[in-house]
């Protein structure tokens, strides 16, 4: 069954420094997303990607966050200057479209920790 | 906005039956899944209801009434690897196709 996949599994941080997590969603997927979950709390929504460009943000991707899709495969959440409230577990998923029954497929994540 | 609502636990006994109710509040409505998550790991779907009434799966169903802005996740025949988190997640109509997840439903399933 074809899978997100997310690397790395788990980085430690020191804050203040940058961070690139990277994501190969299902390749005939045409919509990808970035979801954070802080250890305990929901799965919170940061941005989703179509055609090369955000189409959607949440409030919590401000400006040290960006997302690039750097060649045909690969989707990448780069935080600029980690703070220690960005610890959490980082979903990358994709979807076919967008609309009906289009569902979520996540990876594994991976889980950031900063110091 | 959206609101959403779910009991934070639950406890259940294997082979025995349980239903996790989730209530909406949101300016628009265009679909309810249900998803779980294993400690550690990934959501994972479970069931999407978009039309009121209930859609089967095998052990697990779910039930949605727009009218209410309820949906259920029922789960028959309980197993110890149904100990679990169950969220659910909300369409709004309107420009946004974003699911909002709720903070989901711990199930701790005992012998």
């Amino acid at each position: 069954e074809p899978e997100v996949t997310q690397t790395p599994s788990h980085q430690v941080t020191q804050m203040g420094q940058e961070v690139i997590l990277r994501c190969v969603p299902i390749s005939n997927h045409l919509y990808f997303y970035w979801y954070r979950q802080i250890l305990g709390q929901k799965v919170e929504f940061l941005v989703s990607f179509y055609n090369n460009e955000i189409s959607e943000k949440s409030e919590i991707f401000d400006d040290q966050f960006s997302v690039e899709r750097p060649d045909g495969s690969n989707f990448t959440l780069k935080i600029r200057s980690t703070k220690l409230e960005d610890s959490a577990m980082y979903f990358c998923a994709s979807t076919p479209g967008v609309s009906g029954a289009n569902v979520l497929t996540f990876g594994a994540g991976s889980r950031l920790t900063v110091l | 906005g959206q609101n959403i609502d779910q009991p934070t636990e639950m406890t259940a006994t294997e082979g025995a039956i349980v239903q996790i109710n989730c209530t909406y509040q949101t300016s628009g409505f265009n679909g309810l899944f249900w998803y779980q998550q294993h400690a550690g790991e990934a959501p994972t779907f479970l069931s999407y209801n978009v039309l009121d009434g209930l859609e089967e799966k095998g052990r697990f169903s779910s039930f949605l009434s727009r009218s209410k802005g309820y949906s259920y996740l029922l789960l028959k025949e309980l197993q110890m690897k149904d100990s679990a988190s169950y969220l659910c997640a909300v369409r709004d109509e309107g420009g946004s196709y974003i699911p909002t997840f709720g903070r989901g439903t711990s199930l701790i399933v005992h012998p």
